[in-house]
């Protein structure tokens, strides 16, 4: 039972464009939404947080937005960069689960110059 | 400031031997935790240790245990090693808090023949 999903398993944007990264989540006890970039040959890297008690949260160029009622988060990149080519991965936690987190399956972005 | 720190980078070993990879965390971060990465189950929550404590389990069997010690380092053992268990081993840690987001070493690359 997948508690997290990322459907798109991957996404091509053009550079100076918009990308939106797509996450569901089906457990309701999650209370914290994270997204991480992924390089190959690397472990991820921590972009932005958002709290459940928030619907938006913004650092640079990064956005997350949380939709409570469908279960749904998004991270919006603006403008895109060649260098934003990676995968992303959505993860989710609760607060009675310590720092255990619970990810989606990753979407690798392609944004092409 | 140094990083999250895992050795080593690559390891080949054979079906029912066992293996134990290590993990330095951030100087003064007491949260470590340990993640599967295969490409078929993406990234899977292994367990977390706070101050030499096991806080969480992921839903791994027995053959997956770890410690952590005084100093924070962690290490994680495999026994009776299967074909299955082949993946990228990542090690996180944290000061406190999951909003803060996990620091990620770069993996440890385990090949099972």
């Amino acid at each position: 039972d997948q508690q997290v999903k990322q459907n798109s398993p991957s996404l091509s944007v053009q550079e100076g464009r918009i990308s939106i990264l797509n996450c569901d989540y089906t457990n309701s006890m999650f209370d914290y939404f994270l997204w991480y970039k992924k390089y190959p040959a690397e472990g991820p890297t921590f972009l932005i947080s958002i709290s459940s008690i928030k619907d938006k949260n913004e650092d640079g160029r990064f956005t997350v937005f949380l939709n409570k009622s469908a279960k749904h988060l998004s991270l919006h990149i603006v403008p895109s960069q060649p260098g934003d080519s990676a995968v992303y991965f959505c993860a989710a936690s609760s607060n009675n689960a310590g720092n255990m987190l619970t990810f989606g399956g990753g979407t690798r972005l392609m944004v092409k110059p | 400031k140094a990083g999250v720190t895992q050795t080593p980078r690559y390891l080949i070993k054979t079906r029912g031997q066992q293996v134990t990879l290590s993990c330095s965390p951030i100087s003064g971060h007491r949260s470590v935790s340990w993640y599967q990465q295969t490409p078929g189950q993406g990234l899977q929550f292994l367990f977390e240790y706070f101050s030499e404590t096991q806080r969480n389990k992921g839903n791994f069997p027995g053959r997956f245990s770890g410690r952590q010690f005084s100093n924070s380092r962690s290490e994680m053992n495999v026994s009776t090693l299967e074909l299955g268990d082949s993946a990228l081993y990542l090690c996180a840690s944290s000061p406190t808090g999951v909003l803060y987001g996990y620091t990620f070493g770069s993996g440890t690359r385990l090949t099972v023949v």
